[in-house]
């Protein structure tokens, strides 16, 4: 039972163009919500968070959005440059929970030229 | 900075063989955790710790056992690996704390003949 989908496998942008990358949760327990981000043959590492009690969250080119109702969350990357070629993952925890995360099966971006 | 090392990047074991996959974290946090990587599932939690001597279930531990003798360090076993456990193996660790984030090792590729 996928409690966190990430429907699209692969996404690809051309560069200076916004990226939009979504995920959907089942949970309604879940109150914390991440994005992580991968590169090849390294760990992922952590982009930005929003809490259940906003709507959005702000981090220079990322902003992330929480729809609670449809629990639905986005991530927008604008402009989008190469370097942000690479795979996405977003998570959702419950934080009555001892720190444990639900991962989405994530979304590879491709940033063209 | 937050250091997660795994004690190998790369390992080619055989089936029926015992493998031991090392994880050592140098921030004092109280929890570690491994996770799974395939293809079109995400990262899927294997075990998870919050303490010294504790652990508890992820979402696929079977076929799998862990230790975590001292804070810092998180031990994954595979007492007779299988072909199917060839995955992306990876360790991170998180301060005891809501909304912080786990911070991941590079990965362990193992691959299981």
């Amino acid at each position: 039972d996928q409690q966190v989908k990430q429907n699209s496998p692969s996404l690809s942008v051309q560069e200076g163009r916004i990226s939009i990358l979504n995920c959907d949760y089942t949970n309604s327990m879940f109150d914390y919500f991440l994005w992580y981000k991968k590169y090849p043959a390294e760990g992922p590492t952590f982009l930005i968070s929003i809490s259940s009690i906003k709507d959005k969250n702000e981090d220079g080119r990322f902003t992330v959005f929480l729809n609670k109702s449809a629990k639905h969350l986005s991530l927008h990357i604008v402009p989008s440059q190469p370097g942000d070629s690479a795979v996405y993952f977003c998570a959702a925890a419950w934080t009555g929970t001892a720190s444990k995360l639900t991962f989405g099966t994530g979304t590879r971006l491709q940033v063209t030229l | 900075d937050v250091k997660v090392t795994q004690s190998s990047r790369y390992l080619v074991k055989r089936t029926g063989e015992k493998v031991f996959l090392e994880c050592v974290q140098d921030m004092d946090h109280e929890n570690m955790f491994w996770y799974r990587q395939d293809p079109g599932l995400g990262l899927r939690l294997i075990y998870f710790s919050y303490d010294v001597k504790m652990k508890e279930k992820g979402d696929i531990p079977e076929g799998y056992s862990v230790s975590r003798e001292k804070k810092e360090r998180f031990s994954l076993i595979l007492e007779s690996a299988s072909t199917n456990q060839t995955s992306m193996y990876l360790c991170a660790s998180k301060r005891t704390g809501s909304t912080d984030t786990q911070y991941f090792g590079p990965g362990t590729r193992l691959t299981v003949l």
